[in-house]
């Protein structure tokens, strides 16, 4: 079974500053990697996703992410943050092999302060 | 539906009591995946259906929970004689097909065993 680790339960961040959401993953097989986000009171939001190809991946609302198998991590990065970016972020897993169950990390809060 | 719609949003019960929470999937989703999100933990995998069936239950953590889906649309989870440490938010997700592509996500059904 996978485990993924978000290193960082808050992050505590100024607007129109840069962030990076830490994951790293348990295991090196193949895997399709997950961002989701939570905004207060909403449910879960697909933010971006790597299934193949480019491990530079683009999402929504200007966030990217970079696969990176031999350091087994997948972390969220957004060069300038807004207000409306204040939510909880989740990275998940999934092996190839068994891709109907997706293993989730704990969770990222990311606050923007004015 | 537009989106994934669950119910209730909010249940408080009492420790012994039974209770029923209810997901109804976007149209046409095939796919179905239940998740538990305990306070301050990631999400918990539960168990996912295939059209009616269920090819993984794995992670129904005990045999007071079930579930069951029919026509391929709604789904019920049930979960009897209530204990404290079943109080979470309960996800439901749905996919067109199955979950490499992402899931979308309800808003949750909160549960509260008291």
């Amino acid at each position: 079974a996978q485990s993924v680790t978000q290193l960082d339960s808050q992050v505590p961040v100024f607007e129109e500053a840069p962030v990076e959401l830490r994951c790293n993953y348990s295991s090196s097989v193949s895997v399709y990697l997950f961002w989701y986000v939570q905004y207060p009171n909403q449910g879960l939001q697909l933010l971006l996703k790597y299934l193949s190809g480019s491990t530079l991946v683009k999402g929504i609302n200007g966030f990217e992410a970079e696969f990176n198998k031999s350091q087994t991590s997948f972390h969220l990065r957004k060069p300038s943050v807004h207000i409306s970016d204040t939510a909880e972020y989740f990275c998940a897993v999934s092996d190839r092999n068994n891709f109907n169950k997706f293993y989730f990390g704990s969770g990222t809060k990311l606050n923007v302060k004015p | 539906g537009a989106g994934v719609s669950q119910s209730p949003s909010n249940k408080v019960t009492e420790k012994g009591k039974d209770v029923e929470l209810r997901c109804d999937p976007i149209s046409g989703h095939t796919a179905l995946y239940w998740y538990r999100q305990s306070l301050g933990q990631g999400l918990e995998f539960l168990i996912y259906f295939q059209g009616n069936s269920a090819p993984d239950k794995s992670g129904l953590p005990s045999d007071r929970f079930s579930a069951e889906r029919t026509g391929g649309s709604v789904s019920t989870l049930t979960i009897q004689r209530t204990q404290q440490e079943d109080s979470a938010v309960y996800l439901c997700a749905s996919s067109k097909r199955t979950g490499n592509y992402g899931y979308t996500f309800g808003s949750g059904t909160r549960l509260t065993v008291v």
